[in-house]
């Protein structure tokens, strides 16, 4: 089954404690993302990869970082996680930016995040 | 930059009709596309509009006018089901075509 998939599901975490989101794609995609979703704020975009060892900041970049050393994998580092990383945290890929513009992303079920 | 406005929230009854509004203001301009969220879960693709007019899948149709910088999701025949975050996200070339998503509105369905 095509597919995009995250872990873990649920954290909670305390503040400065490094933690890593995973995101992993069977699909071949090009362009992979991450977003955050706060309430009455939508998706705002943190980090984006167009292709391997290709990333830039979204609208949201501070606090965290990414790498694509390989196709399939979009890790969501967080260093120093702090109180306001506190959120709901999604990976999306597609073939390619454009084709995702187009025909939307396909996104993974999320990942809850508390940083206490 | 990129912005839009939708609505916050939405009420219908079932088997009604509701229209979601979406406005933007961007720069070159590519695409109107739109989103269906249940409760958190994984954000779905709904439906994509470049060029003015509607489009139709199903229950679902979407609108574009590019001159007024205007669009609308509309769902015909409402279900329980259909409950549910929807999202308009605009595409344009200055930001890469990479869509920037509006704050979403929560559709009601009542029975």
């Amino acid at each position: 089954e095509a597919q995009v998939t995250q872990n873990p599901r649920y954290l909670i975490t305390v503040t400065g404690k490094k933690l890593t989101v995973t995101c992993s794609q069977n699909m071949n995609h090009e362009y992979m993302s991450w977003y955050r979703q706060d309430p009455g704020l939508g998706l705002r975009q943190i980090y984006y990869s167009m292709n391997v060892e290709v990333t830039d900041k979204g609208d949201v970049p501070e606090g965290y970082k990414v790498s694509r050393k390989e196709k399939r994998n979009f890790p969501l580092i967080l260093e120093s996680p702090s109180p306001n990383q506190t959120s709901l945290y999604f990976c999306a890929s597609a073939p390619d930016h454009i084709t995702g513009a187009n025909n939307g992303y396909t996104f993974g079920s999320g990942t809850r995040l508390t940083v206490v | 930059g990129q912005s839009l406005e939708q609505p916050s929230e939405v009420t219908a009854v079932e088997g009604a009709i509701v229209q979601i509004n979406c406005t933007y203001q961007t720069s070159g301009f590519y695409g109107l596309s739109w989103y269906q969220q249940h409760d958190g879960g994984a954000p779905t693709f709904l439906s994509y509009n470049a060029l003015d007019g509607l489009e139709e899948t199903g229950r679902f149709s979407s609108f574009l006018s590019r001159s007024d910088s205007y669009g609308y999701l509309l769902l015909q025949e409402l279900q329980m089901k259909d409950s549910a975050s929807y999202f308009c996200a605009v595409s344009a070339s200055g930001g890469s075509y990479i869509p920037t998503f509006g704050r979403g509105t929560s559709l009601i369905v009542h029975p």
